[in-house]
This record gives structure tokens, C-alpha cells and sequence, in this order.
């Protein structure tokens, strides 16, 4: 499968532990995307990667999150101390020089 | 808000009817793209229409675009069972050289055998 793939899946946390997701954009995909999607709503962007550069941060994205892409191919997203509020699918995509973004599956956090 | 809007938020229709779904937006768009979200899964990417684009189809979906109503429209002609699912237009803006992806709410469509 060439496709974008996120793991875990699933993550269940307790309020104040530390989560990591992780992803992997298709190979030939320079550019990766992290949103995250709450029931009943669409996607809202978090951050954007160019390589391994980090060119954008939505305001959505707090001090408690980081994320990273060190060799421009697979990136992670960590959540500290994870408050209730997290609890969301995370969704991670790639995108081609057509400008069309593949997303992956998606991780869904919840927190209790 | 530069959030796209899409109408009608649910769709209940018998198989074989067209369904349409319309997404407007408010700033100047670079394209605009709808995804498809079966419950709980990933978003696949159904179609990417240009700024002077007007019309595009792929398969049984034809999107409109009018940017100057700054709306645009899918439809799905002879509509299947497995056609129910949630449908997004999502606008792309170029940033700083970065192409940002704004989702409405969506769509549920719901095809009834």
C-alpha cells in the first residue's frame, strides 16, 4: 500500500500523559499536512511541513503540541499533559505537485 | 471566516436519484477540492477544480465552480448505496508559498435502497 499511513490507530489516554502519533506521507510527496477533526466538523488545519521545514502553525496548535519531520519523510505529532479537549481524530496528508492532499486514515485520541 | 459553508448539512435520498451539495466561501480561492469521509475513516479525495476552471467531471460526480458567487456544487448522478458518506468542499488559499486547505462542515448523505 503507497498510501499515507498514521499509527496508532486508536490511542486511549488518561488527562495529563503525553501522546505521539505518527506518520508516513506517501514517498514522493515533499509536503505533509496535520489536522485535526472533531465530530461533526470538517478538518482544520495545524501545521505544515515543506521537507523537513515546519512553514506554518495554526493558532490552534498550543505550546503542549509539537511536531516534527527530522528527515523530511515520516513526521510526528506529540500532545503534552493531554487535557479532555484533545480528544479528536488527528488526520494526517500529503500532497502532490497537483495540489491535490491523500489523506491517511487517521489517529483518534481520546482522552479520559 | 474564510470557512466554506455547504448546504444542505443532511441528505436523505432513494438510490438511483442525483443528490447535489453546494459549498460557498467568502475570499478568493486558488481551487477547491471535495473529499468524501465514509463514518470514523480517513478523507479520500474525490475532485480538484481550478480557480478558471468552470466544470469538471469524473465519473458519476460533476463539480461547478462560479467564482464569482464564490460557489461551487457537486453532484452525484444515479446514486448508490455505498455513496453514504460525508462530503467536504475544502477552498485552498496559497500562503507564503503553502497551500492551505480550509474545510466546511460537510455534508451527510444518506442513499436509501
Amino acid at each position: 500500500d503507497t498510501g499515507v499511513s498514521q499509527d496508532p490507530r486508536h490511542k486511549i489516554t488518561k488527562r495529563g500523559q503525553n501522546v505521539t502519533f505518527r506518520c508516513d506521507p506517501i514517498s514522493e510527496h515533499n509536503r505533509l499536512y496535520w489536522y485535526r477533526q472533531t465530530l461533526g466538523q470538517g478538518p482544520e488545519f495545524l501545521t505544515y511541513f515543506q521537507n523537513e521545514a515546519q512553514l506554518e502553525k495554526s493558532r490552534l496548535l498550543s505550546d503542549r503540541f509539537s511536531a516534527e519531520r527530522p528527515k523530511g519523510s515520516f513526521s510526528t505529532l506529540e500532545i503534552q499533559r493531554t487535557e479532555q479537549g484533545d480528544s479528536a481524530m488527528y488526520l494526517c496528508a500529503s500532497r502532490d505537485r497537483y495540489n491535490e492532499q491523500f489523506f491517511g486514515p487517521g489517529t483518534r485520541l481520546t482522552v479520559l | 471566516s474564510q470557512q466554506g459553508e455547504e448546504d444542505p448539512q443532511a441528505l436523505s435520498i432513494q438510490e438511483g436519484e442525483n443528490a447535489t451539495m453546494n459549498c460557498s466561501y467568502k475570499t478568493s480561492i486558488n481551487n477547491l477540492q471535495w473529499y468524501r469521509q465514509n463514518s470514523g475513516r480517513g478523507l479520500v479525495h474525490l475532485i480538484l477544480i481550478r480557480s478558471n476552471e468552470r466544470e469538471k467531471h469524473s465519473g458519476r460526480l460533476r463539480v461547478t465552480l462560479d467564482t464569482s458567487k464564490k460557489s461551487s456544487s457537486l453532484l452525484i448522478t444515479a446514486s448508490r448505496a455505498a455513496d453514504t458518506a460525508s462530503y467536504f468542499c475544502a477552498t485552498a488559499y496559497i500562503i507564503q508559498g503553502a497551500q492551505k486547505l480550509v474545510f466546511g462542515q460537510g455534508t451527510r448523505l444518506t442513499i436509501n435502497p
